[in-house]
């Protein structure tokens, strides 16, 4: 049994240019969620999908930010046109269509922007 | 809009001892859950437990109980017996109903370092 999976682990990148980070869920939730967690804070919604539909996106989620679930499996966050305020661990969650909600967390993806 | 509360900014706790995490929160929802992360220092969020709102019992999970006290809009989180290995970040979090549509996120604390001495 596998749990949430990101890819890559790390990313280092120069101020500008775009990044893509992938998540793939636990394979039967159909909910999948985006944080963004900064150094010494507890993580912050970004968008969250319910199957391949993205049903809430945070004001956090700026226009050089977007995410897709294109077939309801994996998402993939894209960042455009970087900023060393974007250096942060990018975490994703999935969660079953029943239960708690309790979200299952992936290991997450570190993003240094130079 | 739903906030969470956590004062302590690290605790320091004798190995076997006891140890309460304090969290509130704020919500104008009826209808509400809480949670309990734990964060060692590889990262990954680990779930501890979770408390409906109109669960009627204090949730437990084996070494963990949550202490929720609806009218003072409190969920503390209690271990038992504290091991070396429970050293980390924990994180209270809450979300809204989950009958409405865009209250699934969950919300977080700023967390509290907990380190367990020897």
């Amino acid at each position: 049994d596998t749990g949430v999976s990101q890819n890559p682990r790390h990313k280092i990148t120069k101020r500008g240019q775009n990044v893509t980070f992938r998540c793939d869920p636990i394979s039967e939730h159909n909910r999948l969620y985006w944080y963004r967690q900064t150094l010494g804070q507890g993580p912050e919604f970004l968008t969250y999908f319910q199957n391949e539909a993205q049903l809430e996106k945070s004001r956090l989620l700026s226009d050089r930010f977007s995410a897709e679930r294109p077939k309801g499996s994996f998402s993939t966050l894209e960042i455009q046109r970087t900023e060393q305020g974007d250096s942060a661990m990018y975490l994703c969650a999935s969660s079953p269509p029943v239960g708690d909600n309790e979200q299952f967390f992936g290991p997450g993806t570190r993003l240094t922007v130079l | 809009a739903q906030k969470i509360t956590q004062t302590q900014p690290g605790m320091f706790v004798q190995e076997k001892e006891a140890v309460t995490l304090d969290c509130t929160y704020d919500t104008s929802d009826q209808s509400y859950g809480l949670f309990w992360y734990k964060q060692p220092s590889s990262g990954e969020m680990i779930f501890l437990i979770y408390q409906g709102s109109y669960d009627e019992q204090n949730a437990t999970e084996g070494r963990y109980s949550l202490n929720f006290q609806k009218a003072r809009k409190s969920a503390n989180l209690v271990i038992s017996a504290s091991q070396l290995g429970d050293s980390a970040m924990y994180f209270c979090a809450m979300r809204g109903s989950r009958l409405i549509q865009g209250a699934q996120k969950l919300v977080f604390g700023q967390g509290t370092r907990l380190t367990i001495n020897p």
